[in-house]
């Protein structure tokens, strides 16, 4: 089975600054990792994800994460945000095995909050 | 409209009664999941189909909760006699193709049981 924890419940931060949001994963198979985010009263929309090749993967809207497979982490970083970044992001997992459905596995989601 | 669509947006229900959740997939689309996402919360899986074979039901919390996908396309999620901890927003997500890692969300429906 996986899980996927996101270390911070809020995270606010000026307009301009640079940001990461955190995301580990346990899992005992492979798994493909996901960020997405969801703006008030709408559904989620792909940021980016990792199914293989380079660990660092670049997103929409100038997002990017990487995939550290020792320390079992896909953090999100943007280097400067904009007041239209503020949103709900969730960091999901899907296990890559054969037959697998591509169900995904969702963190509790971190709120990111950019200040004027 | 090219999205995934979900009627109604909101429901309000009393505690007992039945209520049904309609998503319409992305034209063509093969796979479509139901997803719960209780406040403050990350949403969690309740059932997946492959046109209109429902293959994977783990996720469904109890007999009270059901998915039907008939003709490969429009899915209904029904449950009966919601309970106050059936509150919460359904999503809805399709992608083109089985083992398609993109899946296309719908805006949810938002479930109050009163």
């Amino acid at each position: 089975a996986q899980s996927v924890t996101q270390l911070d419940s809020q995270v606010p931060v000026f307009e301009e600054a640079p940001v990461e949001l955190r995301c580990n994963y346990s899992s005992s198979v492979s798994v493909y990792l996901f960020w997405y985010v969801q703006y008030p009263n709408q559904g989620l929309q792909l940021l980016l994800k990792y199914l293989s090749g380079s660990t660092l993967v670049k997103g929409i809207n100038g997002f990017e994460a990487e995939f550290n497979k020792s320390q079992t982490s896909f953090h999100l970083r943007k280097p400067s945000v904009h007041i239209s970044d503020t949103a709900e992001y969730f960091c999901a997992v899907s296990d890559n095995l054969s037959g697998n459905t591509g169900k995904l596995i969702f963190g509790q989601g971190t709120t990111l909050q950019v200040k004027p | 409209g090219a999205g995934v669509s979900q009627s109604p947006r909101y429901k309000v229900a009393k505690r007992g009664q039945d209520v049904a959740l309609r998503c319409d997939p992305i034209s063509g689309h093969v796979s479509l999941f139901w997803y719960q996402q209780a406040l403050g919360q990350g949403p969690e899986f309740l059932t997946y189909f492959q046109n209109e074979a429902q293959l994977d039901k783990s996720g469904l919390p109890s007999d009270r909760f059901f998915a039907e996908r008939p003709e490969g396309s429009v899915s209904t999620l029904k449950i009966q006699r919601t309970q106050q901890e059936d509150s919460a927003v359904y999503l809805c997500a399709s992608t083109a193709a089985k083992g398609a890692y993109e899946q296309y969300f719908g805006p949810g429906t938002r479930l109050t049981v009163t």
